[in-house]
């Protein structure tokens, strides 16, 4: 079975432009988890995904969106970037939301360099 | 709320002895615990979780982590760490009390440096 994918995996943007992220879940997960990782702030939880709808939400700007298709794949939008948006994005998926034990499976994430 | 803690930056082991992870955990019910590896440009991979019965949990690559309640800790354990082994550590905490949606929590991180 094909693990977690996410495209792309590199991408260099300027300040100002947007961005939009990909990643599509192992097959049978409907749920669509993505965080941020920089070195400053480690792992940071953006937002939850489960049949199409955003589930729960980290303490993020609203520059920061996502969705999730009726497939479970699921797109992350950075609109106005800005330097400080320069990380590692992962996506990680797991069968269910809502149930605590749960285990989360990384994809391989999608590195961004704002410029 | 819950939080997790791993108060070190980066361990030093060398080569065939034991290695210790150590995490701490804070949580308003019980907790259902995770750890979880990254090797350098690539994505986390679950190595083992705790949710409930023995304390002492078994995981991938010869991994194990013994889970204590009154020390709310969680610590990763190997008996002989390999070179491989060397890469950056998470451990993460859920909240059973935490109802619906509740978010994973992640520690900082943990860099294990295996030294030949």
């Amino acid at each position: 079975k094909a693990g977690v994918t996410q495209t792309p995996r590199y991408l260099i943007k300027t300040r100002g432009q947007q961005v939009t992220l990909s990643c599509s879940p192992i097959s049978g997960h409907r749920s669509v988890s993505w965080y941020q990782q920089t070195p400053g702030q480690g792992l940071q939880f953006l937002f939850e995904y489960f049949s199409e709808t955003q589930r729960n939400k980290g303490n993020f700007p609203g520059r920061f969106s996502g969705r999730q298709f009726s497939n479970s794949r699921s797109e992350m939008n950075v609109s106005t970037l800005e330097l400080g948006d320069s990380a590692l994005y992962l996506c990680a998926s797991s069968l269910v939301a809502g149930v605590q034990q749960e285990t989360q499976y990384f994809g391989p994430g999608t590195r961004l360099l704002v410029l | 709320a819950q939080s997790v803690a791993q108060p070190e930056d980066q361990v030093n082991v060398a080569e065939g002895n034991p290695l210790t992870v150590k995490c701490t955990y804070s949580v308003s019910g019980n907790p259902y615990l995770f750890w979880y590896v990254q090797y350098p440009n690539r994505g986390l991979q679950f190595l083992l979780k705790y949710i409930t019965g023995d304390n002492l949990v078994k995981g991938s690559y010869g991994f194990e982590a013994e889970f204590n309640k009154s020390q709310t800790s969680f610590h990763l354990k190997k008996p002989s760490a390999l070179v491989s082994d060397s890469a950056l550590y998470f451990c993460a905490v859920r909240d059973t009390l935490s109802g619906g949606y509740q978010k994973v929590t992640f520690g900082t991180g943990t860099k294990l440096q295996v030294i030949p």
